[in-house]
């Protein structure tokens, strides 16, 4: 049974739109990641939490907010969607213990 | 700053042959390293991760040793697979309370019949 889950899986905005990527995880796992991939820039960190009310800023968190209501819950928000920000987006949460961290499945965003 | 370089951006193989990935790491601590593989259209999961107690970690085949000395983690396998086939991914995390990976930028690696 899949312990990140991401909804949805596939979006298509409009630019200047706002966008909003959920992230769940059954792991238990304090700590939560946004990533985006792109071919040629491997895999971007944009906002982690380290729990429920808790986000920081990555590497890369300008355009993006993040939202972490729960310990279960962590969401990506675009509120003023780009064409440059067209990307797969993985959620990840992390056992802090291991230093290991676990991915979902990807949402592929589009923006026109 | 930390840093983990993989300098071959694709690796073109025939199937049966040995495989090597290459990473290197700048690291002021005594980091742990890590590999990810993601296959097309998944996610990235975990392959394998160095220990400290000087196992050499093992996993599909896959190796990979920790050397200290000359800062590597290389990724070995002794006889490639078609299903070998995707992306594969080296980090660091630094053993802190910043829980972070530093991610490699990636070696795209393709078996061929």
């Amino acid at each position: 049974e899949a312990a990140v889950t991401q909804s949805p899986r596939n979006k298509v905005a409009v630019t200047g739109g706002k966008v909003t990527l959920s992230c769940n995880q059954t792991n238990n796992h304090n700590n939560m990641y946004w990533y985006r991939q792109d071919t040629g820039h491997g895999l971007r960190l944009i906002h982690y939490s380290y729990g429920a009310g808790s986000t920081e800023k990555g590497d890369i968190p300008d355009g993006y907010k993040a939202s972490r209501p729960s310990q279960e819950n962590f969401s990506l928000i675009l509120e003023l969607a780009t064409p440059s920000q067209t990307s797969v987006y993985f959620c990840a949460s992390g056992a802090p213990v291991l230093y290991e961290q676990y991915f979902g499945p990807g949402t592929r965003l589009t923006v026109l | 700053g930390d840093s983990v370089t993989q300098t071959e951006g694709l690796v073109t193989l025939t199937e049966g042959l040995p495989v090597m990935l290459n990473c290197t790491y700048q690291s002021t601590y005594s980091p742990f390293l890590f590999w990810y593989v993601q296959h097309l259209n998944e996610a990235p999961k975990l392959l394998l991760k160095s220990f400290t107690d000087n196992k050499r970690p093992e996993h599909q085949g896959f190796h990979a040793t920790l050397h200290k000395s000359s800062s590597s983690f290389h990724l070995q396998k002794s006889s490639a697979q078609l299903s070998d086939s995707a992306l594969y991914y080296c980090a660091l995390s630094e053993g802190d309370s910043n829980y972070q990976l530093i991610w490699g930028s990636g070696t795209k690696l393709i078996i061929k019949p």
